[in-house]
C-alpha cells in the first residue's frame, strides 16, 4: 500500500497547550481522514476531508487538507486530559485504492 | 445498539496452535477489515472483505486466514505459520463499499503467545 509519514511520533505536552501534527504522502490523495485511539480501544473517526484546501473543525480539533494534496494537518487547541491517545491519519485515493493508515502520533499530557 | 464487537478481549495461545478471533457487526455494513497493531507501527491491514463470500489479502496476510460466510461476521484465524502473532488485533467495518471510506472499529483483541 501507500506509504504515509506521520509526525511527530510522540508528543509530551502540558494541559492547555496547543498541539499540531501532520501526515505526508509521496503521491496525490483525494481523501484524508483523522482518527483517535483511546488506550486499549479501537480508533474513532474525528474528521474527514475530501477537497484540497478544505479546513474542517470538530470542537477544539481542526484538520486541513493540504493544497498540494500530499499532506494533511491536525491541530488541537487548549488540550485537556481526555485528549490523550494515539492519533492516526488515513489517506489515499478513495474509489481507486484502499486507504492507508499513518504510523500514529502518541499524545501524552504531563501533569 | 448498533455496533461492532470483538471477542475475547484477551486471548492466550500456545506456540503451534491455531486460534480464531471473532468479529461481529450489526451495522449492515458490506465491507469488513482486520488490522494488526504493534507498538510504533500503526495499523497494518491483514485481510479485507467487500462482500459476502469474497475477501482479499492486505499488506501482511501471511500466516492468517479469514472467511466471510455471513454479512455480519468476519472471523480471523491466526495459524501456526504466523511466527510473531503477539499483537493487538482490530476489526473494522464500513458502510456500503464505495459509498464512504469511514471505518468503524471494534474494541480489539489482544493476543498473547505463551
Amino acid at each position: 500500500g501507500q506509504q504515509l509519514n506521520q509526525s511527530p511520533q510522540s508528543m509530551f505536552i502540558q494541559e492547555g497547550e496547543d498541539v499540531s501534527m501532520n501526515c505526508t504522502s509521496s503521491s496525490i490523495f483525494n481523501t484524508w481522514l483523522w482518527y483517535k485511539q483511546d488506550p486499549g480501544e479501537g480508533p474513532v473517526l474525528l474528521i474527514a476531508l475530501y477537497k484540497a484546501g478544505e479546513l474542517t473543525s470538530n470542537g477544539r480539533l481542526t484538520a486541513q487538507f493540504g493544497i498540494t494534496r500530499k499532506d494533511s494537518f491536525l491541530n488541537i487547541s487548549a488540550s485537556i486530559p481526555s485528549d490523550v491517545g494515539i492519533y492516526f491519519c488515513n489517506g489515499g485515493n478513495f474509489g481507486n485504492e484502499k486507504l492507508t493508515f499513518g504510523t500514529g502520533t502518541r499524545l501524552t499530557i504531563i501533569p | 445498539d448498533g455496533g461492532i464487537t470483538q471477542s475475547p478481549k484477551y486471548l492466550f495461545r500456545k506456540e503451534g496452535q491455531n486460534v480464531t478471533l471473532s468479529c461481529e457487526q450489526n451495522l449492515n455494513h458490506d465491507a469488513m477489515y482486520w488490522y494488526r497493531q504493534d507498538p510504533g507501527q500503526g495499523l497494518r491491514l491483514i485481510y479485507y472483505s467487500q462482500i459476502v463470500n469474497d475477501f482479499q489479502k492486505g499488506d501482511i496476510a501471511e500466516g492468517y486466514s479469514v472467511s466471510r460466510e455471513k454479512k455480519e461476521s468476519f472471523p480471523l484465524t491466526v495459524t501456526s505459520a504466523q511466527k510473531n502473532p503477539t499483537a493487538f488485533y482490530l476489526c473494522a467495518s464500513s458502510a456500503p463499499a464505495g459509498a464512504t471510506e469511514t471505518q468503524y472499529f471494534g474494541p480489539g483483541t489482544r493476543l498473547l503467545v505463551l
